[in-house]
């Protein structure tokens, strides 16, 4: 089975910190995507990226990056974190007009 | 631009009974149509997939969803609720395009009365 991995399922930081959130995938998978999920309002794409070094703004990049140096690892980074960046942070892999794998996501705090 | 919804964000059954979630989207095509699990604090796991083969698609856990054109939607449904079905589903459509972007709805919460 296809697993991807999210290096921390609970994380608190401080405002203005800057912030990594790691995803690796195990598959191959070419797609890579970082989500976040708030009540109410579903998932929201932030970034995807397609290929290494690929990347595309989603829905709402505001205040976010991504890194993708290697095929299995697609990095979300918040330059500067704020509160209202509190949230679950979901990490999927797809190939092309498949379904997605996702991470078990990483819930993030920013006080 | 494509969208989905998922009418009602609460939904509550009691333990043996249909379960009925909805789901409606809006496109120009025929997309690709998904429905996830997520029990709490975890990731979503894929429950099933329509990619244009049957139109009635079997998944795991006893649930299925039928996708009709005409109405464009993908109800998922299952004939009869246990207790460990208490979740949210989030329905998914996509273009099948090489960047396989989804778009999902607000999800639905499921919960079981015994």
């Amino acid at each position: 089975d296809v697993k991807v991995t999210q290096s921390s399922r609970y994380l608190v930081k401080r405002t203005g910190e800057k912030v990594f959130l790691e995803c690796v995938q195990d598959m191959d998978h070419e797609n890579m995507f970082w989500y976040r999920q708030d009540p109410g309002l579903g998932l929201r794409l932030i970034y995807f990226s397609y290929d290494v070094k690929m990347k595309e703004k989603g829905d709402i990049p505001e205040g976010y990056s991504v890194s993708r140096e290697k095929k299995e690892r697609f990095s979300l980074i918040l330059e500067s974190a704020s509160t209202n960046q509190t949230s679950m942070y979901l990490c999927a892999s797809s190939y092309p007009g498949y379904g997605y794998t996702f991470g078990s996501g990483t819930r993030l705090t920013v006080v | 631009a494509q969208s989905v919804t998922q009418l009602g964000s609460h939904v509550s059954v009691s333990e043996g009974a249909l379960v009925l979630l909805r789901c409606n989207y809006s496109s120009s095509v025929p997309p690709y149509l998904f429905w996830y699990v997520q029990y709490p604090n975890q990731g979503l796991q894929l429950l099933l997939k329509y990619t244009s083969a049957a139109t009635l698609v079997k998944g795991i856990n006893g649930f299925e969803a039928e996708f009709k054109k005409s109405e464009t939607s993908f109800h998922l449904t299952k004939p009869s609720a246990h207790m460990s079905d208490a979740a949210e589903y989030f329905c998914a459509a996509g273009d099948g395009g090489a960047t396989n972007k989804l778009i999902f709805g607000t999800g639905t919460l499921l919960a079981v009365q015994p």
